[in-house]
C-alpha cells in the first residue's frame, strides 16, 4: 500500500531564507509524484509534478523538488521565501491507479 | 472556463439530514473525485470516477454515495449527516492518471 509523509507539520522561516519541505512515501512500484500548495480558504493548485525524466523539477516561482528513489523522497526547496509563500504545501503520491494518497500537509509561515 | 465549481460554498446541517454537494466541471475531464480535508489529515479520497456510469470507492467512503450521470457532474450525496462528517469537503478532476488534479474552491460543512 502506499504511503506519504510529510515530516514537519509546521516551518516558520524568515523572509529571504531558504527552506525545506521534507515529503518521503512508500511504494511498490513506479510512483507519479506531485507538490499542491493550498492558500487559505482556497483549494489546492499543482506547485510541481515528477512523472519520469529529470529527477529535479521546478515550479514557475522559484520551489523545486528532487525524486530520489533509492532514499524514497521528494523534498521541496526554494532558496529564498518571499511572505507570499506562507501556506500549507501538501505532497501527493500516485502509482497509476487513480487512487492518489496525500500527505497530512506542512504549513509553512514566513515571517518578516 | 470555469474549471471546478462546487455549490455550496458553505453548510449547517442537524445530526440525520441529508443533502448532496454538488461539483462541475468544464474541462471534459474523465476522473473527478471527492475528498474530505481535516486538521493534521491531509485529504483523504471518499469516492473517485474514472468516467460517465463509473464510480469507485475510495478511502473512506461509509456515509456518502455518489453518481456519474455526465462527464460533467459529479455530486456526493450524504445520506443521514453525523458529526464526525464535519469537514471541507472538496471536489477535483483530471484529464488522466499522470496529470494533476484541479481541485474546487471547497464546501465546508458543520454537522450539529
Amino acid at each position: 500500500a502506499q504511503s506519504v509523509t510529510q515530516l514537519d507539520s509546521q516551518v516558520p522561516v524568515f523572509e529571504e531564507a531558504p527552506v525545506e519541505l521534507r515529503c518521503n512515501y512508500s511504494s511498490s512500484v513506479s510512483v507519479y509524484l506531485f507538490w499542491y500548495v493550498q492558500y487559505p480558504n482556497q483549494g489546492l493548485q499543482l506547485l510541481l509534478k515528477y512523472l519520469s525524466g529529470s529527477t529535479l523539477v521546478e515550479s514557475i516561482n522559484g520551489f523545486e523538488a528532487e525524486f530520489n528513489k533509492s532514499q524514497t523522497s521528494f523534498h521541496l526547496r526554494k532558496p529564498s521565501v518571499h511572505i507570499s509563500d506562507t501556506a500549507e504545501y501538501f505532497c501527493a503520491v500516485s502509482s497509476g491507479g487513480f487512487k492518489t494518497i496525500f500527505g497530512a500537509g506542512t504549513r509553512l509561515f514566513v515571517k518578516a | 472556463n470555469a474549471g471546478v465549481t462546487q455549490t455550496p460554498k458553505f453548510q449547517v446541517l442537524k445530526t440525520g439530514q441529508s443533502m448532496t454537494l454538488q461539483c462541475a466541471q468544464d474541462m471534459n475531464h474523465e476522473y473527478m473525485s471527492w475528498y474530505r480535508q481535516d486538521p493534521g489529515m491531509g485529504l483523504r479520497l471518499i469516492h473517485y470516477s474514472v468516467g460517465a456510469g463509473i464510480t469507485d470507492q475510495g478511502e473512506v467512503p461509509n456515509g456518502y454515495n455518489v453518481s456519474r450521470s455526465t462527464t460533467e457532474d459529479f455530486p456526493l450525496r450524504l445520506l443521514s449527516a453525523a458529526p464526525s462528517q464535519t469537514s471541507v469537503y472538496f471536489c477535483a478532476s483530471s484529464p488522466s492518471l499522470a496529470n494533476e488534479q484541479f481541485f474546487g474552491p471547497g464546501t465546508r460543512l458543520t454537522v450539529l
